[in-house]
C-alpha cells in the first residue's frame, strides 16, 4: 500500500526552463510534507518541506505547493540548472514523525 | 564539524552471516532512524529511536535488529533471517519531529 506515489520516474529539462516534480498521497493525517535530492551512492540532502496548514513555500528557486483537497504536492524548480540533476523524493510526516517516502524521480537538466 | 557518519562505505558478506553496520552523529539528535533503498524504491523504514535505550520497528524490520545505549550511535546489524539483504543502507538523525539529515549510506552485498 504506497501512500506517498510519484507516478513519473524521469523527467527531462533544458537549463533555464522550469522543472516541476509531483508527488501525491493518500493518508489525509500527514501533516508535513518534504522533498529531498538525492545523488548516486550518496545520502539524500533536504531541499525544503512545507506545513499542511500552509499551500506554498518558497526558498530561492525551489517552491513547494500543497493542494490539500487533492492531496498533491509538487516541487518547482526555476530555473533549472544541470547541477539540479539528481533523484528528488517527495516525503510526508505523521505527527510522530515518521516519514515515508515517494519512489523518486530522476530529473535531467540539459545544458 | 558535525554530521552523520556511517561505516564501512561498502561492505560483503558471505550467505548465512550476520553484519554490523555503524552509524553515528554529534549533532546532539534525539532521533534516530534506519532506512533501506533498493533500485527503483523510495526509502523503505526499518527502525527507527527516538530515545535512547528505546526503538520502534518500521516497515520492513524482519531480520534485522538494533540497539540505542548511546545517543550518538544506531548502529543495524542486518542478520542472516533477512532473505535479501544486498541494499544501499542509509542512516537518518533528526531534532525535531519533521526534518531527517542522512549519512552517506552503506552498501551491502551479499555474495
Amino acid at each position: 500500500d504506497q501512500q506517498v506515489k510519484q507516478n513519473s520516474p524521469s523527467l527531462s529539462v533544458q537549463e533555464g526552463r522550469i522543472s516541476i516534480l509531483n508527488c501525491d498521497y493518500t493518508n489525509s493525517m500527514f501533516d508535513y510534507f518534504l522533498w529531498y535530492k538525492k545523488y548516486p551512492a550518496e545520502g539524500p540532502t533536504f531541499l525544503i518541506s512545507i506545513s499542511s496548514i500552509k499551500d506554498k513555500n518558497e526558498d530561492g528557486r525551489f517552491t513547494v505547493f500543497l493542494n490539500k483537497s487533492a492531496k498533491h504536492l509538487s516541487l518547482h524548480i526555476v530555473p533549472s540548472q544541470p547541477g539540479d540533476s539528481a533523484v528528488y523524493f517527495c516525503a510526508a510526516s505523521l505527527p510522530y514523525g515518521k516519514l515515508t517516502f515517494g519512489q523518486g524521480t530522476i530529473l535531467t537538466v540539459h545544458p | 564539524d558535525g554530521g552523520i557518519t556511517q561505516s564501512p562505505k561498502y561492505l560483503f558478506r558471505k550467505e548465512g552471516q550476520n553484519v554490523t553496520l555503524s552509524c553515528e552523529q554529534n549533532l546532539n539528535h534525539d532521533a534516530m532512524y534506519w532506512y533501506r533503498q533498493d533500485p527503483g524504491q523510495g526509502l523503505r523504514l526499518i527502525y527507527y529511536s527516538q530515545i535512547v535505550n528505546d526503538f520502534q520497528k518500521g516497515d520492513i524490520a524482519e531480520g534485522y535488529s538494533v540497539s540505542r545505549e548511546k545517543k550518538e550511535s544506531f548502529p543495524l546489524t542486518v542478520t542472516s533471517a533477512q532473505k535479501n539483504p544486498t541494499a544501499f543502507y542509509l542512516c537518518a538523525s533528526s531534532p525535531t519531529t519533521h526534518e531527517q539529515f542522512f549519512g552517506p549510506g552503506t552498501r551491502l552485498t551479499v555474495l
